[in-house]
């Protein structure tokens, strides 16, 4: 059973649309990030957030935490190409900090 | 440049081999973590180290890997008698612990493939 769960797993959008995706558990976090990964590359970190219904924005990406910080969504606007990797999240496990990752939301934007 | 390093960035080896793998972190970050990558997975926790002490280990570390940060900088990752499963990509990324919100960096990986 993974800490996280990401949907959707794959999506696959025409340049200009716009999406969600989400990063769901049961349990709380004290933080929460979120990061973009291309392939055969390591995960870069796009944004931390730390307080209940916290908003942030990153140029045409907007990340949310949930209220309660049991979960967080991303929204690009306007979609483009470059926006295309692997979109994780992850949150704290317990006390000490460890990164603890979901599989991730697979996105590919065709031109 | 300032990031995190990791050296290999690939790396083939014949089954039973050993590898070893390494990281050099941010500097001044005091936090250090292995973790593996699979194909359509997202990152799974190795082990981490405070400075020099390794603090925690996954179960999926087997007694045939072992990790070490002597002097809190570097961080070496053995794998010992390497087998086909051991493919994966290995990621290191390092943080400054100062409560909530510290956030880890990544290096670029260590891809592996056992033949």
């Amino acid at each position: 059973t993974q800490l996280l769960e990401q949907s959707p797993q794959f999506l696959s959008i025409q340049e200009g649309e716009n999406l969600t995706v989400y990063c769901n558990s049961s349990s709380v976090f004290s933080s929460l990030q979120w990061y973009r990964q291309e392939p055969g590359e390591g995960p870069v970190l796009l944004v931390t957030v730390v307080t209940g219904g916290e908003v942030k924005k990153l140029k045409r990406l907007t990340f949310q935490f949930g209220d309660a910080r049991k979960d967080s969504s991303l929204h690009i606007t306007a979609a483009q190409p470059g926006d295309t990797g692997l979109y994780l999240c992850a949150g704290d496990k317990g006390g000490s900090y460890i990164p603890t990752f979901g599989r991730g939301t697979s996105l590919i934007v065709h031109p | 440049d300032t990031g995190v390093s990791q050296n290999p960035r690939h790396k083939i080896t014949k089954r039973g081999q050993n590898v070893t793998f390494r990281c050099d972190p941010i500097s001044e970050h005091n936090r250090l973590y292995w973790y593996r990558q699979t194909l359509g997975q997202g990152p799974e926790f190795l082990t981490y180290f405070q400075n020099e002490a390794q603090l925690e280990k996954s179960r999926l570390l087997s007694d045939r890997f072992s990790a070490e940060r002597p002097k809190g900088s570097f961080s070496t990752l053995e794998i010992q008698r390497t087998e086909q499963g051991d493919s994966a990509m290995y990621l290191c990324a390092s943080s400054l612990a100062a409560g909530r919100g510290d956030e880890a960096f990544f290096g670029q990986g260590t891809r592996l493939t056992v033949v």
